[in-house]
Order: structure tokens, then C-alpha cells, then sequence
């Protein structure tokens, strides 16, 4: 079977860094992708690792290391608008796997 | 810039009744999926489908669902007699490509009651 492992909340102040670690196990790993989804909102697309390292887009990165199967989303700068779930899916050429996700929650 | 779109955003309806949830993917994606997501859970995938056939399909699809693509634009699922447990938001989603099909782009969901 297909499982991930997130923290369930994180709290972090507007302005400061935070990351959201994510552990899975699954056969036939393709990559690792990260989704956000405000409250009553669609997932949207954030990144996606299929090799080990570091991926940049603008304030958020996301990082793998497939021989810990391993992966995290960083946040810097923290916006109040960035307050959603972050959600860790198993991906590829394979269904999205969606792990159930870490609730931010960004304070002023 | 393209989306997907859903109709209805929500729909109410009774235990034992069928209803036929819609969707227009992005207009030059090949791939399309319908998810589920019941309230305050994780996103649960149920079918993909490719070149007007089932390419994939969780446990959770069983014949009590069916999808549909009738013209060159919709996209549909259809839940045969609707139980309470169906409750939910259903997401439509599609890709480009398979290997593209870590980058899903999704609709604004249409939340499913049924009483």
C-alpha cells in the first residue's frame, strides 16, 4: 500500500519560516508533490520532486531524498494568505496519493 | 487562464436517488480524474480516465459509479443510488499528459448532500 505521514497543524508567525515535513512509503515511488487547499477551495498545484534535492518556486521550496523517502515544503515570509492546508501527494504516473494534509495556520 | 469548471456547486438529494455531477476540463488535456474529499478529510482519488476509457480506478469506484465523457467538452460521474456516506465534496481534475499527471489542475468541487 500507499501512506504518508504530516504533521496535522503547524502555527507560524507572518513574517518567519516554517516547514512541513512529509515521510512515505509506497512501491513504485515516482515523485513527491505538494498541494495546497484553502477552506472550501480546490488543491492547487504548488511543486514537484522527482529526483533528490531542492526545488525553488519564489517563497516555497520543496525537498526529497528518496533513500529516506523524505520529503518538506518550506515557507519563508509567511503571508496571512498562505493560512491553508498543505497537503503531501504521492505522484507520477500514478493517481495523486494525497497524504491528510497540515493545517498552517499563519498569526499576526 | 484555463480551468476546470464543476456544476452544480452543490447538490442536494435523497438516499436512493442518482445524480450526475459535471465537469469541463481544460481544453487541450488528455487526462481527467474525479476525487472525493469527505468534510475535514484528505483528498481520495476514485477514477481516471483517457481516451474516452477508465485508465485507472480506486476501491472506492465500484458500480455504484460511472463516468461519462458525452460530447468533446463534459466530463461527467454519475453515483446510482446515493447513500448518506456519499456525502462529500467531488473534485474534478485533469493533466495534460501522464507525465504530466503530477500537475493536475482542479475544479472548485461540487459539494454532494444527500439526506
Amino acid at each position: 500500500g500507499q501512506s504518508l505521514e504530516q504533521p496535522s497543524e503547524v502555527t507560524a508567525v507572518e513574517g518567519a519560516i516554517v516547514q512541513i515535513n512529509c515521510t512515505y512509503q509506497t512501491s513504485g515511488f515516482y515523485g513527491l508533490s505538494w498541494y495546497q487547499q484553502h477552506d472550501g477551495g480546490a488543491p492547487t498545484f504548488l511543486s514537484y520532486n522527482a529526483l533528490d534535492g531542492l526545488e525553488e518556486t519564489g517563497r516555497f521550496s520543496s525537498f526529497l531524498s528518496r533513500s529516506d523517502s523524505y520529503g518538506y515544503l518550506l515557507l519563508q515570509e509567511l503571508q496571512m494568505k498562505d493560512s491553508a492546508s498543505y497537503f503531501c501527494v504521492i505522484s507520477g504516473n500514478t493517481p495523486l496519493v494525497f497524504g491528510k494534509g497540515t493545517r498552517l495556520s499563519v498569526i499576526a | 487562464e484555463p480551468e476546470v469548471t464543476q456544476t452544480p456547486s452543490h447538490q442536494v438529494t435523497q438516499m436512493g436517488q442518482e445524480v450526475i455531477l459535471r465537469c469541463v476540463p481544460i481544453s487541450n488535456h488528455l487526462y481527467f480524474y474525479w476525487y472525493r474529499q469527505i468534510l475535514g478529510q484528505k483528498v481520495e482519488f476514485l477514477v481516471s480516465f483517457y481516451n474516452n476509457e477508465i485508465s485507472e480506478k480506486s476501491e472506492i469506484f465500484d458500480d455504484q459509479f460511472s463516468v461519462e465523457r458525452p460530447d468533446g467538452s463534459n466530463f461527467t460521474l454519475k453515483i446510482r443510488s446515493t447513500k448518506l456516506e456519499d456525502s462529500a465534496m467531488y473534485f474534478c481534475a485533469s493533466s495534460e499528459s501522464a507525465d504530466s499527471s503530477y500537475e493536475q489542475y482542479f475544479g472548485p468541487g461540487t459539494r454532494l448532500t444527500v439526506t
